[in-house]
């Protein structure tokens, strides 16, 4: 089945430490997304990429760094300069950019620190 | 600029009731709309989605909801609710902003629905 994989779906991070979330998507889709979401403040945008080799910051991009090295691939480093990663990380792709274009999400990656 | 507001953060219903979640919009250009639902612990899943085409847009599970340009509106409603709608659900527009360029999407804060049985 085509979809969005993320992984792990846990993740417990020590202070000063980077850690990295992997997306996987077979779905063929050129733009790939992350996102945040914290309780009541709904999703905001970290990165995105709508073609290999290239990524944009989104919203929150502050102490966080993303590759886009293959179409299917978009992991998500999480650095040390996040002062608040404790979150639920949502990975997402759509098609292209463009109006109608429905965006997909994986399953979401929880991390704390601890 | 763009914006969306989910006007309930909490909405409460009985089994067997209907469904009303609320959603405004804002937005300079032709907007696309779209609902997704949340359950616990888990990714966003697409209900439905408005693109320009019939006003009343029909989704999975029984939900449906209606774009109102006049009242910059796209309520979700489901004429009966079931236990297992109790999730979250999102409002998301996406449009170009400035009339070209790349198109973005803006979420809706999220309105939680629990269902009683």
């Amino acid at each position: 089945d085509g979809g969005i994989t993320q992984s792990p779906k846990y993740l417990f991070r020590k202070e000063g430490q980077n850690v990295t979330l992997s997306c996987e998507q077979n779905l063929n889709h050129d733009a790939m997304y992350w996102y945040r979401q914290d309780p009541g403040q709904g999703l905001r945008l970290i990165y995105y990429s709508q073609i290999v080799n290239d990524f944009q910051k989104g919203d929150i991009a502050e102490g966080y760094s993303v590759s886009r090295e293959k179409k299917e691939s978009f992991p998500l480093t999480v650095t040390s300069a996040q002062k608040n990663p404790t979150a639920f990380y949502l990975c997402a792709s759509s098609r292209i950019t463009q109006a109608g274009n429905t965006i997909y999400f994986g399953e979401g990656s929880w991390l704390t620190v601890v | 600029a763009q914006s969306v507001t989910q006007l309930d953060s909490h909405v409460s219903v009985s089994e067997g009731t209907p469904v009303l979640l609320r959603c405004n919009y804002s937005s300079s250009y032709s907007p696309s709309l779209f609902w997704y639902v949340q359950h616990p612990n888990k990714g966003l899943q697409l209900l439905l989605k408005y693109t320009s085409a019939a006003t009343l847009v029909k989704g999975i599970n029984g939900f449906e909801a209606e774009f109102k340009k006049s009242e910059t509106s796209f309520h979700l409603t489901k004429p009966s609710a079931h236990m297992s709608d109790a999730a979250e659900y999102f409002c998301v527009v996406s449009s170009r902003p400035s009339g070209a360029g790349s198109y973005q999407l803006t979420f809706g804060k999220g309105t939680k629905l629990s269902v009683i049985p």
